[in-house]
C-alpha cells in the first residue's frame, strides 16, 4: 500500500511568487491535514480537509489556502511568498476525521525555499 | 493557553543505555496524547498514543510512555537505545472530544544523538 505522496519534494521560489504543493493521501483515506515545520516555530497546523470540506484551520494568514478534491487528493497554495514561508510542508492523511479512531500518516514533505 | 512543552532540546545517550524524553502539557482537560519520531529527511511516524485507561502505553520500536495526570506529563522511555534511534522526537496532543478532529499541537521536539 503506497504511503502519503507529496510533490514536489524540493522547490525554490522568490519573494512575491506563489506556490502550489500537492498531496496524495493513502488510498481510502478521506482526511488530509497540512503542517508547516520551521526551525523557529516548530510544527504548526495549517488546515485539515475531510470529504472536500475544510474542518479545521490554523492561525495562518489568508495567503495560505488549500483544497481537497473528490479523490481526496489535496493541494495547498501560498501566494505572495515571503522569506519566512521557507519551511518543510508536511501533509498527513487519516482514514477518519478523529484521531481516536484513525492514525495520522505523514508524507516526507515538500521543502520550500524562498529567496 | 493550551501548550505542549518538551524541556530538553537535545539529548545525547550512549548506545545500549536507557532513554527518557519529557513532555508536559497544559490543557483544561486531559487531551489525547501522542509521540512521533522524525528521522532526518523523513516525515513523522507515530510511536504510540494515549486516549484513556492504562497509563503505561506500549508502542513500536520498543518504546513506552507513561501518562501521569497529577504532573500533566507523558514521558517517553526506551530501556536500551540503538544507533537507529537517533532522530527527533515530538510529543503532540489533541483535545479530547469530537470537535478536535485531526488538529495536532506539537511540542518543540527533542533531538536524540546516540554515541557508539
Amino acid at each position: 500500500k503506497a504511503g502519503v505522496t507529496q510533490t514536489p519534494r524540493y522547490l525554490i521560489k522568490t519573494r512575491g511568487q506563489q506556490v502550489t504543493l500537492s498531496c496524495s493521501p493513502i488510498s481510502g483515506h478521506r482526511s488530509v491535514s497540512w503542517y508547516q515545520q520551521t526551525p523557529g516555530q516548530g510544527l504548526q497546523f495549517l488546515f485539515e480537509y475531510f470529504s472536500e470540506t475544510q474542518r479545521n484551520k490554523g492561525n495562518f494568514p489568508g495567503r495560505f489556502s488549500g483544497r481537497q478534491f473528490s479523490n481526496s487528493r489535496s493541494e495547498m497554495n501560498v501566494s505572495t511568498l515571503e522569506l519566512g514561508d521557507s519551511a518543510l510542508y508536511l501533509c498527513a492523511s487519516s482514514l477518519s476525521a478523529a484521531l481516536k479512531t484513525g492514525e495520522l500518516f505523514f508524507g516526507e514533505g515538500s521543502r520550500l525555499t524562498v529567496l | 493557553a493550551q501548550s505542549v512543552t518538551q524541556p530538553d532540546i537535545h539529548i545525547t545517550v550512549s548506545e545500549g543505555a536507557s532513554l527518557e524524553l519529557r513532555c508536559n502539557y497544559s490543557y483544561g482537560a486531559t487531551p489525547y496524547l501522542f509521540w512521533y519520531v522524525q528521522s532526518p529527511g523523513q516525515g513523522l511516524q507515530l510511536l504510540l498514543k494515549y486516549f484513556s485507561g492504562d497509563t503505561l502505553v506500549q508502542g513500536i520500536k520498543g518504546f513506552e510512555a507513561e501518562f501521569k495526570r497529577s504532573q500533566s506529563s507523558f514521558n517517553l522511555r526506551k530501556p536500551s537505545v540503538h544507533w537507529s534511534d537517533a532522530a527527533e522526537y515530538f510529543c503532540a496532543v489533541v483535545p479530547s472530544g469530537k470537535a478536535a478532529g485531526n488538529k495536532l499541537t506539537f511540542g518543540g521536539g527533542t533531538r536524540v544523538l546516540v554515541k557508539p
